[in-house]
Order: structure tokens, then sequence, then C-alpha cells
């Protein structure tokens, strides 16, 4: 089966911050890639999807990019509201994969 | 609004069946397939299962094929989940999900409902 693996499995950074995270998919993908974040007690939120396309409400901080095997989530100036988990998930063809989340924290 | 609420989850045996409901509201119901993603304590996302719009065509994660049936009413707006031969490694919330695409089963969710626990004991 499609394996994800997100990288790092968790990371501290100061507000203000450039933040990335990776993604990498043990097959082709194309950009079938989605972003998720999961504040702490709560249900995960789209962030991005088609690896690179902002949903809508989602701050302009975020963004996404990478096809193929190689993905990447941004936060170009951390806030403190963005401390969460961070998922990453193929959708090309069920079975559907997630990878193994990013905790974020601040520093 | 969107709005999805889960119910029917509790504690139950190793072996043990529960089914799970997932009502929807706030869009048209059937232009949209729901998946049901789990998530052990403290762990991460687990997929478990999608459903198409018209309940035509069924998914699941090898984890549950056999043991789970997605199934939805579209008179209800209602998608369920039969859980059958529970086993502690099911213990989870288990989150139902709408599509973000219309007609189609794209896998990328942009609504959650806030989950019911499902607790299996050994």
């Amino acid at each position: 089966d499609l394996q994800m693996t997100q990288s790092p499995s968790s990371l501290s950074a100061s507000v203000g911050d450039r933040v990335t995270i990776t993604c990498r998919a043990s097959q082709d993908i194309s950009n079938s890639l989605a972003w998720y974040q999961q504040k702490p007690g709560k249900v995960p939120k789209l962030l991005i999807y088609a690896a690179s396309t902002l949903q809508s409400g989602v701050p302009s901080r975020f963004s996404g990019s990478g096809s193929g095997t190689d993905f990447t989530l941004t936060i170009s100036s951390l806030q403190p509201e963005d401390v969460a988990s961070y998922y990453c998930q193929k959708y090309n063809s069920a079975p559907i994969t997630f990878g193994q989340g990013t905790r974020l924290e601040i520093k | 609004e969107v709005h999805l609420l889960e119910s029917g989850g509790g504690l139950v045996r190793s072996g043990g069946s529960l089914r799970l409901s997932c009502a929807a509201s706030g869009f048209t119901f059937t232009a949209y397939a729901i998946s049901w993603v789990r998530q052990a304590p403290g762990k991460g996302l687990e997929w478990v299962s999608a459903i198409s719009g018209g309940g035509e065509s069924p998914y699941y994660a090898d984890s549950v094929k056999g043991r789970f049936t997605i199934s939805r009413d579209n008179s209800k707006n209602t998608v369920y989940l039969q859980m059958n031969i529970l086993r502690a490694e099911d213990t989870a919330i288990y989150y139902c999900a709408k599509d973000a695409a219309q007609w189609l089963v794209r896998f990328y969710f942009d609504y959650w409902g806030q989950g019911t626990l499902v607790t299996v004991s050994s």
C-alpha cells in the first residue's frame, strides 16, 4: 500500500518564523494531496487541496507546493493560533492514507 | 450551514457490534460522498470507509474490510457504519466527513462532524 511519510513529527518555532512541513508519498500521486490542521480538542480542518489550492477562508500565510511524491506545507509567518497538528493526506484513489502528523508548538 | 452529527458510539466488548450514524444537513446530500475517519486516543487520523452520493460505491480500508459495512439512506440524509467483530484496536473517535467535490468521489473533506467515541474492551 502507498505510504505517506511526514517530517518532522514535531517542531517548535517562534512567532513570525517561517515553518515548513514535508510529506513524501511512496508512489507518484500527481497533485492529489491535501493538508489538514487539527487544533487540540478540535476536529480537522481542510487547509489545502490539489497540493497547492488554498481552501476558502484559510489565511494566506498557509501555502502548499509539490507534485509527484514530494510535497510541502509552509506557514510564512507563524501565529500563536497556528499551534496544532498538521496532516497530509493522499486522495488519488482508495484506500486513502494520512501522514502520521506533525505537532507544531510555539517556542 | 453544513452540519454533520455522529451518534451510536459507546462501550462494547471485543467481538461485539455497533452501528454508527451520521446525520447531515445544510447541503444537497445525494451530491456528495461521505467518509468515516477515525482517530485513536492521542494518535493520528485513519480513513476507514467512504460511500458515493448515490450509495452504489462503497470503499473500505484494509483494516476493516469484511468487518465494517457502510450504507446510506438518502431519504433520511444519513450515513451508517455497521461495525462487526470489533477489536481493541478499533477504539477511536469516529468522524464522518463530507467529500469536498460535488457529484464525484474525491476523498478529501471540507466538513467534519464532532465525532463519536467507540471503546472496545478486551
